[in-house]
């Protein structure tokens, strides 16, 4: 069973800092999504990192993915107030070598930038 | 439409009540999912159609859920006998082919009284 877990759950950053967020997964998957989420408001894709050591950046967001380590991260550089909002990694289910898309995602992290 | 469309967005069912969600995915479109996402939580799979052949159902929680998809476009969920436990987000999502990036809907907010 592919489990996805993601850290830290709650994150309180003040505007200009740095911090990243963390998502490990338990098993083999070929491809890994970034969404942000906004109260009341669906899934955004931020990112999807499909190799090993792929690196994309956006603004003032960047994501990485190690296949090996089955770790991606989500760095924030110099955050600002509209960032503030949940963000979920999620990894697409292989079985038997296949994948028809179904996502097993992380608890969320939930932001807030404050001045 | 240009994306994924779901009504209604928000619905208030008592307790036992029947309710039916619809998912309009984008056109063309192959793949169509539910997730169910309660507060707080992450969304969880619920099922997954190609076409209109439903290929997993494996995450609806109990046999009071049942989904369909009759012409390949359109898809409906169904809860029966709604439980407050029901209570949650239910999003769509669509996707070109199996492995392409799905798109989510607005999701629909289900509280069961």
């Amino acid at each position: 069973e592919l489990k996805v877990e993601q850290n830290p759950l709650f994150l309180s950053m003040q505007e200009g800092k740095n911090y990243t967020i963390y998502c490990n997964y338990s098993t083999t998957s070929d491809r890994l999504y970034w969404y942000r989420q906004d109260p009341g408001k669906s899934l955004e894709s931020l990112f999807v990192l499909l190799s090993n050591g792929a690196v994309k950046q956006e603004g003032r967001l960047m994501a990485s993915l190690d296949t090996k380590a089955r770790l991606s991260t989500l760095h924030i550089t110099a955050a600002v107030h509209d960032l503030s909002a949940t963000y979920f990694c999620a990894v697409v289910y292989i079985a038997g070598g296949t994948s028809y898309g179904k996502l097993t995602f992380g608890q969320g992290t939930i932001l807030t930038v404050h001045p | 439409g240009a994306g994924v469309s779901q009504s209604p967005r928000y619905k208030v069912a008592k307790r036992g009540q029947d309710v039916a969600l619809r998912c309009d995915p984008i056109s063309g479109h192959v793949s169509l999912f539910w997730y169910q996402q309660a507060l707080g939580q992450g969304p969880e799979f619920l099922t997954y159609f190609q076409n209109e052949a439903q290929l997993d159902k494996s995450g609806l929680p109990s046999d009071r859920f049942f989904a369909e998809r009759p012409e390949g476009s359109v898809s409906t969920l169904k809860i029966q006998r709604t439980q407050q436990e029901d209570s949650a987000v239910y999003l769509c999502a669509s996707s070109l082919f199996g492995s392409a990036e799905a798109f989510f809907g607005q999701g629909t907010r289900l509280t069961v009284v």
